[in-house]
Formats: structure tokens, C-alpha cells, sequence
């Protein structure tokens, strides 16, 4: 049971490139999430997806973008890295619901490290 | 989504309980109180969400107050290997998507 896969797992890309990170889920969960945490704080959501299909803005969006292709996958893209960018990037899962049983929070994955210099 | 304030960090023995405390005075009727941890520098884990009563697994214990302006997370017998940062939240879960804001959280330091 792999839960949250993200790829790659490091990335170093020069001012200007643009690059895709991927993110995919086998728990079947509706919402899909993208944090970012840059060193010594707490996690910032760049932008979420309720369902298949549907994509909203959090609290940091600018400079990204996002496409959820199916279910499983949620994919975050940097269309012209800056390195303000630099940052550990999360990408979480959840089930829908309404708390109580059933439901457990979130489900992270391992992160990917992405250094823009 | 209601403010949390926790202690930046704490120490605690190992075999000892560390009792985490969250302060969410501004909480709605509607909110949970979830608490999550965050090892070195790998995905934050959740441990545990309650409403209103006091709540046990097998990894911790959530004791909320009565008026629910305040949260202990207690992990029982604390190991070296739950040294970690420890996330306090409380979020409603309404909508089509429960969104979660961390904080910074409180780094708890588990020793010999």
C-alpha cells in the first residue's frame, strides 16, 4: 500500500525553467492537496482539489499551477522557476467527509526538494 | 478556520508522558481539533482528531476541555523516535474540500 507517491524526490533547476512535480494516490481519496515548507516553517497550501475535475487557489499560488488528471493524480507545475520557489514541496491526500468515523486527515507523501538557483 | 497558539518547544524525558497543550480559544462549534507531527523532514503523520470528547489510539491521547478553548495531546511514554514537530489544527469539516493551516508548531525534544 504506497499511499502518497511524489516524484522526483530532488530537484535542482535554474532561474527560468519550468518543470512538473507529480503526485499520485492509490487510497481512492477525493481531495488532493500541494503544500510547500520552506526551512523553519510550518506548511503553506498552494492549491487543492476537492474532486476529480475541479482545482482551487490556497493560501500561496502565484508562480504555479496545477492539473488533477484523474482520481490519482494531482500534478503541480512551475511554469518559469524563481528562486523564491526553493522550498520542500508536500503533497497530501484526504477521503471526503464530514469528520467522525472514517475519517482521518490527511495523508502526506515524502516530499520532493527542489532547489532553483 | 479558528488561531492556534502552541509552545515553540519542550523537552521530556524518555518513558515519560509529554503533554503537548494547544490553545484555540477562538474555536467554532463545528471544529475539530486534529493534531499532526512532523519527523526531521519527512510528510507530516496525523495522530489523532477530536470534537468534543476526549479521544485514545494507539498512538496518543486527545483531552479537550470542557468549553473546548484548549487541547492536551499526551503521548504516554514518549521514545527518542517521537521527537518530531507537533502541529495543532482545528478546522471545520464543511464544504467540499477540509482545508488544513499549520502553524509552526511545537518541536518537542525527547532525551536520554
Amino acid at each position: 500500500n504506497a499511499g502518497v507517491t511524489q516524484t522526483p524526490k530532488f530537484q535542482v533547476l535554474k532561474t527560468g525553467q519550468s518543470m512538473t512535480l507529480q503526485c499520485a494516490q492509490d487510497m481512492n481519496h477525493n481531495s488532493m492537496y500541494w503544500y510547500r515548507q520552506d526551512p523553519g516553517m510550518g506548511l503553506r497550501l498552494i492549491y487543492y482539489s476537492a474532486s476529480e475535475g475541479t482545482t482551487d487557489k490556497g493560501e500561496v499560488p502565484n508562480g504555479y499551477n496545477v492539473s488533477r488528471l484523474n482520481k490519482r493524480e494531482f500534478s503541480l507545475r512551475l511554469e518559469s522557476a524563481a528562486p523564491s520557489q526553493t522550498s520542500v514541496y508536500f503533497c497530501a491526500s484526504s477521503s471526503r467527509g464530514i469528520g467522525g468515523v472514517g475519517n482521518y486527515g490527511y495523508t502526506f507523501g515524502s516530499g520532493t526538494r527542489l532547489t532553483v538557483v | 478556520d479558528a488561531k492556534t497558539t502552541q509552545p515553540t518547544s519542550m523537552d521530556c524525558a524518555e518513558g515519560r508522558a509529554a503533554n503537548l497543550p494547544c490553545n484555540h480559544s477562538t474555536i467554532s462549534g463545528n471544529e475539530y481539533v486534529y493534531w499532526y507531527r512532523q519527523i526531521h523532514s519527512q510528510g507530516p503523520q496525523y495522530i489523532i482528531h477530536g470534537l468534543k470528547n476526549n479521544e485514545t489510539n494507539e498512538m496518543a491521547s486527545l483531552i479537550i476541555t470542557e468549553d473546548r478553548k484548549s487541547s492536551t495531546l499526551i503521548l504516554p511514554h514518549a521514545t527518542l523516535r517521537d521527537t518530531a514537530v507537533y502541529y495543532c489544527i482545528v478546522r471545520a469539516l464543511t464544504g467540499t474540500a477540509s482545508k488544513l493551516t499549520f502553524g509552526t508548531g511545537t518541536r518537542l525534544q525527547v532525551t536520554l
